[in-house]
Formats: C-alpha cells, structure tokens, sequence
C-alpha cells in the first residue's frame, strides 16, 4: 500500500541552526511532492513544490530536494527562527483506491527555542 | 483577497441532528475537497470535486454528503451526525486536480457531536 512517513517525534531545535524535515514515501511515483506549514487550529498553507526531475528547490531560507531513488523528500529551514515553530507536512499525489488529489503526510512538529 | 471561507468556524451539535458546513472560494477552482484532522491520523480526504456536478468519494466518505451546484460552492452535509465524527474539518481547492497547483485551505470548522 502507499505510505507517507514524517517523523512523528517533535524536532527542537536551536535559533539560528538548520532545521531538517524529512518526508520518505513507499509504492509512490510522484511527479510532484509539495510541502505545507500548519500552525495549532489553522488550514495548511502552502510553501514549496518540487518535481521529479527537480533535485533542488529554494524559497527565500527554505529548501527542498527530492530523491525519487531514495523515495525522499528532505525540507530545510536555515537561519531558524522561533516564527518558524509549526508542523510541516508533506503531500504526495494519490493513486488508485477511492481518493484523489493529494495525500497527506502526518506532519512533523517542529520547535525552534530561542 | 483569494481565500477559501467555511462556516461556521465552530459547532457543538447533538447526535442525529442534520448540518451542514459551507465552503465557498473565489478563486475559480476547479477542484475542491473536504478533509477531517484527527490526532495521530493526519489529514484525510472525505469527498472530492473535479468540477460543478462532478463529486466523488474520498478516504472516508461514510456518514457524509456533498454537492457541487456552483463552481464557488461545496457544502459538506451530515444527514445524522455521531459522535466518531467530531473532527477538525477543513475544505481545500485548487485550479485543478492536477498535484503541479497548490492547495489552498480554509480556516477550518471545528466539530463536536455530543
């Protein structure tokens, strides 16, 4: 069946440094992966796409990479800051079965302590 | 200002009573969805539409309606709800299926059913 993992553990890490999300997928072939930030209460909102044949993709002191032979996706924040506390989920297209458009990974919560 | 509205934001109902949750967009989406949030269950998709006329079911469909008279609107309707259905709903649209576009979610509906 089709799997998309995030740590389920809670990420703290300290301001400044790089916070590194990882997002790996199985009995995938995506074109596209997306990622998403959500905070307690609110809708996603989106941040950034990569496509398969994207290694790497940057949005101000974002960045994403795709591995489609590692089935990974790995999110970057560099400079972090506590505004950037939030659970971050990562999205796959859906194929076969009942559902279509995008499904959701379970989201890693991530904690940058001043 | 593009966004997506749901109401109402929050519902306390009792068991077996009908309601329905409004979504509309101003975007003119093609593609629009509904998902539950639980805790440790992640974002799900309950019933999707590809088009005015078009819906279809999601991942978990059971115990709920929708119809799609109008491009902007998607109401969400549960004939008799019960209480495994307190959730955190959000609906979600996109220019279309296609998982190249991004997301966009509303605020959110939370529901409790008593």
């Amino acid at each position: 069946s089709q799997k998309i993992e995030q740590n389920s553990e809670a990420l703290n890490i300290q301001e400044g440094k790089t916070a590194t999300l990882t997002c790996n997928y199985t009995n995938y072939s995506p074109a596209y992966l997306q990622w998403y930030r959500q905070d307690p209460g609110r809708g996603p909102v989106f941040l950034l796409l990569i496509r398969e044949n994207e290694k790497e993709k940057r949005k101000e002191r974002l960045k994403v990479t795709f591995d489609t032979t590692l089935k990974q996706s790995l999110f970057h924040i560099t400079a972090s800051q506590p505004a950037d506390s939030a659970t971050y989920l990562c999205a796959l297209r859906h194929s076969g079965g009942g559902a279509d458009g995008l499904t959701f990974g379970k989201g890693t919560h991530l904690i940058i302590q001043p | 200002e593009a966004q997506v509205t749901q109401n109402p934001r929050y519902l306390i109902t009792v068991t077996g009573k009908k309601l329905t949750v409004t979504c509309s967009q101003n975007m003119n989406h093609e593609y629009m969805s509904w998902y539950r949030q639980d805790p440790g269950l992640g974002l799900r998709q309950i019933y999707y539409s590809m088009n005015v006329e078009v819906t279809d079911k999601g991942d978990v469909p059971e115990g709920y309606k929708v119809s799609r008279k109008e491009k902007r609107n998607f109401p969400l309707i549960l004939e008799s709800p019960s209480p495994n259905q307190t959730s955190l709903y959000f609906c979600a649209s996109s220019l279309s299926r296609d998982s190249s576009y991004e997301q966009y979610f509303g605020p959110g509906t939370r529901l409790t059913v008593t």
